[in-house]
């Protein structure tokens, strides 16, 4: 069974750059598939960030693509965001997700983390 | 602002049958047969219900269909049960630029 857990700071200071990983288990990174980040502000929508594949191939969303990276680590099994400059709009739940291709369908996610943006 | 336009909110009886629009343009919805719905319940992450417009993955109950005509593609939800009540979200492919966009949720509550 395919496993995502997200692990990071749950407070980050704006300006600063929220760092995110995302543990794999139940699946080689290596064997395929691409990996990303969606993010959920508390009682709103879901919002893609990007993808990657396990040779290194990025997807961002345009409207973030200047302050995101997306990096894989296949050798841990895991993968990474970070979100430069961020200010409170940036408080969300992030979750991680295993798709189908770089643009999805998403078939598994992780639990979600909550990262807030405060001072 | 969304970029696909779902409906806040729809209701149904137990047994009943609903259906929740999902509304793009060309450039999404109407240009890619790569329109997929997700499932959330409070608290929980989402759960991938229909993908590629009518495909439904392993496991997921036959209840839950998808279809598309030209921009508005629509999930139903047929024999309502009240384990079906929650936020149910469509995304679409949007293109090489723009690649993935997500419509605002629709909460539906079985009465």
């Amino acid at each position: 069974q395919v496993q995502l857990q997200e692990s990071g700071p749950g407070l980050v200071k704006p300006s600063e750059t929220l760092s995110l990983t995302c543990a794999v288990s139940g699946y080689s990174i290596s064997s395929g598939y691409y990996w990303g980040w969606i993010r959920q502000p508390p009682g709103k929508g879901l919002e893609w960030i990007g993808s990657i594949y396990h040779s290194g191939s990025t997807y961002y969303n345009p409207s973030l693509k200047s302050r995101v990276t997306i990096s894989v680590d296949t050798s841990k099994n895991q993968f990474s965001l970070k979100l430069s400059s961020v200010t409170a709009a940036d408080t969300a739940v992030y979750y991680c997700a295993r798709l189908s291709r770089s643009s999805g369908p998403i078939d598994y996610w992780g639990q979600g983390t909550l990262v807030t943006v405060s001072s | 602002q969304s970029a696909l336009t779902q409906p806040a909110s729809v209701s149904g009886s137990p047994g009943q049958s609903i259906t929740i629009s999902c509304t793009g343009t060309s450039s999404d919805v109407g240009g890619y047969n790569y329109v997929s719905w997700y499932q959330q319940h409070p608290g929980k992450a989402p759960k991938l219900m229909i993908y590629d417009v009518s495909k439904r993955p392993s496991g997921v109950s036959n209840r839950f269909s998808g279809s598309k005509s030209g921009n508005t593609a629509s999930l139903t939800i047929s024999g309502l049960q009240a384990e079906d009540e929650a936020d149910y979200y469509c995304c679409s492919y949007a293109g090489s630029s723009t690649f993935v966009v997500f419509g605002g949720g629709t909460k539906l509550t079985v009465l």
